[in-house]
């Protein structure tokens, strides 16, 4: 079956723009994690959503936001880009309830210049 | 806070090595989980092993949750091996959050 598909794989913004992520979850996975990686701080928790409700979400600004869809398919926005922004998005899908196992998309790396 | 730690930072092998990977944890976990980073950035699943032992191929790993730590061992490295390590738990719970640890970065020479 398919695995987390996320779009663009590639994106170059300039400052001040806003961008929109876009992830697929594998087929009945409904919780979808987003998280940002860059070389400093490493692997950081954006937010998580189950069944369209955002249930978690970690120490980013407002700038940062998100949603999930009824297919479970997810969406994250940023907003005013900085140059501190440029990193790789990273998405994972997992069944949720009592089953966390998360699974990887391929990633979507942006560089804000 | 939640903290996982991983051992060593950079490890440096020969091709056909052995090596272990080790991830520290505090707390219960529901969910601990090692990746493999390649090349391209994604994040390949290992092992979901909150607790005992699996194997696949040339990899296994051992998680003991009483004693807060696992371990990740690689079996006669091949220089595919090569990349960064990933140790993962929940906060455990249900919630789907993931704490990374900082990795451990592995170099297989030919």
């Amino acid at each position: 079956k398919a695995g987390v598909t996320q779009t663009p794989r590639y994106l170059i913004k300039t400052r001040g723009q806003q961008v929109t992520l876009s992830c697929s979850p594998i087929s009945g996975h409904r919780s979808v994690s987003w998280y940002q990686q860059t070389p400093g701080q490493g692997l950081q928790f954006l937010f998580e959503y189950f069944s369209e409700t955002q249930r978690n979400k970690g120490n980013f600004p407002g700038r940062f936001s998100g949603r999930q869809f009824s297919n479970s398919r997810s969406e994250m926005n940023v907003s005013t880009l900085e140059l501190g922004d440029s990193a790789l998005y990273l998405c994972a899908s997992s069944k949720g309830e009592w089953e966390t196992e998360a699974f990887f998309g391929q990633g979507t790396r942006l560089t804000v210049v | 806070g939640i903290q996982v730690e991983q051992s060593p930072p950079d490890l440096i092998l020969q091709e056909g090595a052995n090596s272990t990977l080790r991830c520290n944890f505090s707390d219960s976990v529901n969910n601990l989980q090692w990746f493999h980073q390649n090349p391209w950035g994604q994040l390949i699943n290992l092992f979901y092993i909150p607790s005992g032992t699996k194997q696949n191929g040339r990899l296994s790993a051992t998680t003991v949750a009483t004693e807060r730590y696992s371990l990740l061992y690689i079996s006669s490295s091949q220089t595919t091996d090569s990349g960064v390590y990933f140790c993962a738990r929940d906060r455990g719970s249900t919630l789907g959050r993931l704490y990374f640890g900082r990795g451990t970065q592995l170099t297989v020479w030919p």
